[in-house]
């Protein structure tokens, strides 16, 4: 299995501040056609998770443009620009080269 | 627009066998590309992968949970039901199932509401 290891585990951010998640997996997440396998989701209490972000830098419909991701090979990120009240949550990354995966989720808090 | 519904019993005993189905609507799975796959969540804890099938009948399951899932598919009634074996109250959990594309992938991209299953005596 690839493991995916994200920090911090919880962070507690301002309205109009930044954040950022990281993610790593135990392996490259490349793909032999060239894409890079790992997608964001959010979970917010008691919904069901909501992609964001897929491909490592795709923003899925809907998704706000103050939400970003970035990466290559093992090291991932998520970013928030300016963090609103609705972002509050849980984060995944999650890897879709192999047997899917998941990190252990961020918690956001605002 | 694409939806999916989980359905199933909220309560199975220890060694029952559980059925869940997904009732989908939005598209195919007879057209190419389309797949459904299903995930749980233990209480408190992190998302894990179940199964997947695809359009062609091409069906993945986790390492694990192999010898104890079933996955297939009715495109009839555009219906994926998944079979566990063997419930143990570690397999208590909310399952949800997912859209998602093969080739053309866009991450799990519409997730069901989730259905509750509760393994206990």
């Amino acid at each position: 299995d690839i493991v995916m290891t994200q920090s911090p585990l919880s962070l507690s951010v301002t309205p109009g501040e930044p954040a950022s998640i990281s993610c790593r997996s135990s392996q490259s997440l490349l793909s032999s056609i060239g894409y890079t396998y790992l997608d964001w989701y959010l979970q917010k209490p008691g919904k069901s998770p909501q992609l964001l972000i897929y491909l490592t830098s795709n923003r899925a419909a809907g998704v706000p443009d103050r939400f970003s991701g970035s990466g290559s090979g093992t090291d991932f990120t998520l970013k928030i620009s300016r963090v609103e009240a609705e972002d509050a949550g849980v984060y995944y990354c999650m890897q879709a080269l192999q047997a899917p995966t998941f990190g252990q989720g961020t918690k956001l808090e605002i | 627009q694409i939806t999916l519904r989980e359905s199933g019993p909220t309560l199975v005993k220890p060694t029952q066998t559980l059925t869940l189905t997904c009732t989908f609507s939005g598209f195919s799975l007879s057209t190419d590309e389309e797949g459904v796959g299903w995930f749980r969540q233990p209480p408190g804890k992190a998302l894990e992968w179940l199964a997947l099938i695809y359009w062609n009948d091409d069906k993945r399951y986790s390492p694990s949970l192999k010898s104890r899932l079933t996955i297939t598919k009715d495109t009839s009634k555009n219906q994926v039901v998944l079979r566990m074996t063997n419930m143990d109250p570690v397999d208590t959990a909310t399952y949800y199932c997912t859209h998602r594309l093969a080739l053309r992938y866009r991450g799990l991209d519409v997730w069901g509401q989730g259905t509750t299953v509760t393994v206990s005596s």
